[in-house]
């Protein structure tokens, strides 16, 4: 199966300054991956998707994120932080089923918090 | 295009009890996806239909189970509920065609007592 893991479940930015995101995927087969950001008491909204075309991946609301294979890697990057970006940011992977079917596996999550 | 719809957005049930709760998806989507998140063990895959066939189970007991209509509208239904069931339900949208990418709702809030 594979799996995610993001590193630090919080993270402090200053507004204005660049956001890093961590996350590092078990695959082995090429992997599907997404962020996800999620606001108080929302259902999780989709900011990019990695699907083996380009490994810089441009999102929306400012973020993108690269695929590094030789380090397992996609990180979500945004160069300049706004108040509104503070929410719970969610890696994820997505799971071929031998139903035939996906699901996504999800990494722990990781709280932006922005700050004046 | 109208989005993911969940309903209810907010429940309160009594230890015991069953729940019955609804997802609309995408229009044109074929496949509903059921995730609970809670703080302990996060986001977490329950079971996902495609054409009216569950297709997929994740690791949960019995006491919860689905099912999904001809027009794809998906219900997911907890029997029996326990105090550890409070979570959040999502429900997530996919197109099939597409690279896995799901569409989430707002999510129905459960809170047994």
């Amino acid at each position: 199966a594979q799996s995610v893991t993001q590193l630090g479940s919080h993270v402090s930015v200053s507004e204005g300054a660049l956001v890093l995101l961590r996350c590092n995927y078990s695959s082995s087969v090429p992997p599907y991956l997404f962020w996800y950001v999620q606001y108080p008491n929302q259902g999780l909204q989709l900011l990019l998707k990695y699907t083996s075309a380009a490994t810089l991946v441009k999102g929306i609301n400012g973020f993108e994120a690269e695929f590094k294979k030789s380090e397992t890697s996609f990180h979500l990057t945004k160069p300049s932080a706004h108040m509104s970006d503070a929410a719970e940011y969610f890696c994820a992977v997505s799971d071929r089923l031998t139903g035939g079917g996906n699901k996504l596996t999800f990494g722990t999550g990781t709280q932006l918090k922005v700050e004046l | 295009k109208a989005g993911v719809t969940q309903t209810p957005r907010y429940l309160i049930k009594t230890r015991g009890q069953q729940v019955t709760l609804s997802c609309s998806p995408i229009s044109g989507h074929r496949s509903v996806s059921w995730y609970q998140q809670t703080p302990g063990q996060g986001l977490q895959f329950l079971f996902e239909y495609f054409s009216e066939t569950q297709r997929n189970k994740g690791n949960f007991p019995g006491r919860f189970s689905g099912r999904q209509f001809s027009n794809s509208r998906s219900e997911m239904n907890v029997s029996t509920l326990e105090l550890g069931d409070s979570a959040l339900y999502l429900c997530a949208s996919r197109d099939t065609g597409g690279a896995g990418e799901a569409f989430f709702g707002q999510g129905t809030r459960l809170t047994v007592v």
